[in-house]
């Protein structure tokens, strides 16, 4: 099974407008976190947002937010305000585990490509 | 500010040859990470390293091997190249148990 789904392989958005980019997890590990990164053509991975498992608010980051739903194992991020700029590759990761050293693995999903419209 | 390098961004490499990856950051990172990253696929990892000398197996290590030396230094080896393994590499590092992995530019490798 995949460990993190994103359905929407692109989706498109107004300028100015809000976006909603969907996740769903899937672990058994009650400590987990999730993450959202932002890749642009350039290529380069820009971390934004982090939403640990036990935290009781969702995060927020500027104009992104992480609307965390645990019982749906959904972790969506939510841009609001688009711009020109936020046109990239959106990629939701999800750390679990316990491997050697201590660290928790990290997996990725096949990411969203958003594409913003003046 | 956190420093992730890649030796190169784009490599033309020949089936059959040694490959070698090399990835630098310049924080004191304890971990580093190499993942590829293929379309529809998202990035899938191949090895990562929690110490100097100390390596452990990612999803997907098959045709690959890895070496920590350095603490700041990260390398990939394609032991033998083949045409499957044409795709973007990406290396990360981060401090303890952070969740915050620092990415390099990545390096786009074709086997030809």
């Amino acid at each position: 099974a995949q460990k993190i789904t994103q359905t929407q392989p692109g989706m498109f958005v107004q300028e100015k407008e809000a976006v909603t980019l969907d996740c769903t997890y899937d672990t058994s590990d009650p400590s987990y976190g999730l993450f959202w990164y932002k890749q642009p053509s350039s290529g380069e991975m820009i971390f934004l947002i982090y939403q640990g498992s036990y935290d009781q608010q969702n995060a927020t980051e500027g104009r992104y937010s992480l609307n965390f739903q645990k019982a749906r194992k959904s972790a969506n991020l939510v841009i609001s305000a688009s711009q020109l700029g936020d046109s990239a590759m959106y990629f939701c990761a999800m750390r679990e585990g316990r491997g050697s050293g201590g660290y928790q693995k990290v997996t990725f999903g096949t990411g969203t490509k958003l594409q913003v419209i003046p | 500010d956190v420093k992730v390098t890649q030796s190169s961004r784009y490599l033309v490499k020949r089936t059959g040859e040694k490959v070698f990856l090399e990835c630098v950051q310049d924080m004191d990172h304890e971990n580093m990470f190499w993942y590829r990253q293929d379309p529809g696929l998202g990035l899938r990892l191949i090895y990562f390293s929690y110490d100097v000398k100390m390596k452990e197996k990612g999803d997907i290590p098959e045709g690959y091997s890895v070496s920590r030396e350095k603490k700041e230094r990260f390398s990939l080896i394609l032991e033998s190249a083949s045409t499957n393994q044409t795709s973007m590499y990406l290396c990360a590092s981060t401090e303890g148990n952070s969740y915050e992995q620092y990415f390099g530019p990545g390096t786009r490798l074709t086997v030809t």
